[in-house]
């Protein structure tokens, strides 16, 4: 079975303008959440998705958003770059048929701004 | 609230010693699940073991072991005979049941470096 997959893998920006990536969770999956991961604020959880509604979200400002489709692929997107939205955006994903859930995750997309 | 605390920030060893990696947890919620996943240098991070509130057996997995115990909110892992493959981020991270059950709570993580 093929794992969660996201592209790109490395993406640069510059400042000012938007980006998009995606996520294929693994087949059969129905959920999927968003993480950013930098070093200074270490792992943090960006929304969840499930049957194309948003059903969770963190603390992040309305330039992240984000959508799932009817087949769970998901994609984030993020407007009006700043600098410090450079990090490696994990993208996860899991059954959702439970309370006993386990995430798995893709590789990530490392997004530079510039 | 929710929190996961990973005090050691980086731990440093010779191969085939073992080693524990600590982490506390706050919730106060009286059914959670607690997560430990392992991130290799290429970034992905690899799930390792779920364990739910209700479940304080120690677990046992080849030479990685787990202890869990509720009278002091920790989930520690310990690594017995490290290699030097072993060498990642671990992350310790919990999370709440409900509607909360998709959104995971993170440690800072604890850098393991195992030397040759």
């Amino acid at each position: 079975k093929a794992g969660v997959t996201q592209t790109p893998r490395y993406l640069i920006k510059t400042r000012g303008q938007q980006v998009t990536l995606s996520c294929s969770p693994i087949s059969g999956h129905r959920s999927v959440s968003w993480y950013q991961q930098t070093p200074g604020q270490g792992l943090q959880f960006l929304f969840e998705y499930f049957s194309e509604t948003q059903r969770n979200k963190g603390n992040f400002p309305g330039r992240f958003s984000g959508r799932q489709f009817s087949n769970s692929r998901s994609e984030m997107n993020v407007s009006t770059l700043e600098l410090g939205d450079s990090a490696l955006y994990l993208c996860a994903s899991s059954l959702a048929l439970g309370e006993e859930e386990t995430q798995y995750f893709g590789p990530g997309t490392r997004l530079l701004v510039l | 609230a929710q929190k996961v605390t990973q005090a050691q920030t980086e731990i440093s060893v010779v191969e085939k010693e073992d080693v524990t990696l600590d982490c506390v947890y706050e919730t106060r919620d009286t059914t959670y699940y607690l997560f430990w996943y392992k991130q290799p240098p290429s970034g992905e991070l690899v799930f390792l073991i779920r364990r739910n509130s209700f479940d304080e057996q120690n677990e046992i997995s080849g030479r990685y072991s787990w202890n869990f115990q509720k009278s002091t909110s920790s989930f520690n892992f310990t690594i017995t005979a490290s290699q030097v493959v072993d060498s990642a981020v671990y992350f310790c991270a919990l999370s709440e049941a409900g509607d909360s059950n998709y959104q995971l709570i993170w440690g800072a993580g604890t850098k393991l470096i195992i030397k040759p």
